[in-house]
């Protein structure tokens, strides 16, 4: 079975420019998360989906962060307009609808560089 | 709020060396316990878990046990290997919260042979 794809995997970028980034999560996984990794820290959760409705989205700084899932499969981060502190490998994840499973399993990451 | 707090690296051992990675968790109610790799370069996967209190998972030699007396989930190996250098991160997830992962902050691991 295919893994979580994401991409780009890396993106450099000057602050106050855009940027998205893309995930693909496991087949007839319903559930899909966004993270940020912060250098030297671990993942934050940013937003999480079941299928094309948002579930959590606390901690997404919402002036400048977006995120959708318009057919419950594929979803697209974007970061508009970036700052310095943005700089993070964003981690896309997905998890089966299922009781009997919590485990996540993780995209290989998008590091983004603002400068 | 629950949160996980793991032992500060960076972690250098000699191979053979035994391995252990100190993590606690803070969380209402029994949530479940996982033991993430992030190998350089690479995302996070799953090494292990565990669901319910005095579980053990184990997983290429590596192990922890879930013990609620001590809101404890430490990891150990008992022969570390070269290829076992990576980024070790402890996560807590409860189906109350839509399963959501709160990561300790990462334990570095080298092996030198």
């Amino acid at each position: 079975e295919a893994g979580v794809a994401q991409s780009p995997r890396y993106k450099i970028i000057e602050k106050r420019q855009s940027v998205a980034f893309w995930c693909n999560p496991i087949s007839g996984h319903a559930t899909l998360y966004w993270y940020q990794q912060i250098l030297g820290q671990g993942p934050k959760l940013l937003i999480q989906f079941q299928n094309n409705g948002v579930v959590d989205d606390s901690q997404l700084p919402k002036d400048r962060f977006s995120a959708e899932r318009l057919k419950g499969v594929d979803s697209t981060l974007k970061i508009q307009p970036a700052k310095l502190e943005d700089s993070a490998v964003y981690l896309c994840a997905s998890r089966r609808n299922d009781l009997s499973t919590d485990t996540q399993y993780f995209g290989p990451g998008t590091r983004l560089t603002v400068l | 709020g629950d949160s996980v707090t793991q032992m500060e690296g960076p972690v250098t051992l000699s191979e053979e060396a035994f391995l252990t990675i100190n993590c606690t968790y803070t969380a209402t109610g029994y949530p479940s316990l996982f033991w993430y790799v992030q190998y350089p370069g690479e995302g996070l996967q799953l090494l292990l878990k565990a669901t319910k209190a005095d579980d053990k998972g184990s997983n290429k030699g590596f192990e922890a046990t879930y013990r609620k007396e001590t809101t404890s989930f430490h990891l150990e190996k008992g022969s570390v290997q070269v290829s076992d250098s990576a980024v070790y991160f402890c996560a807590l997830s409860k189906k109350n919260t839509g399963n959501q992962f709160y990561f300790g902050t990462g334990t570095s691991l080298t092996v030198i042979p």
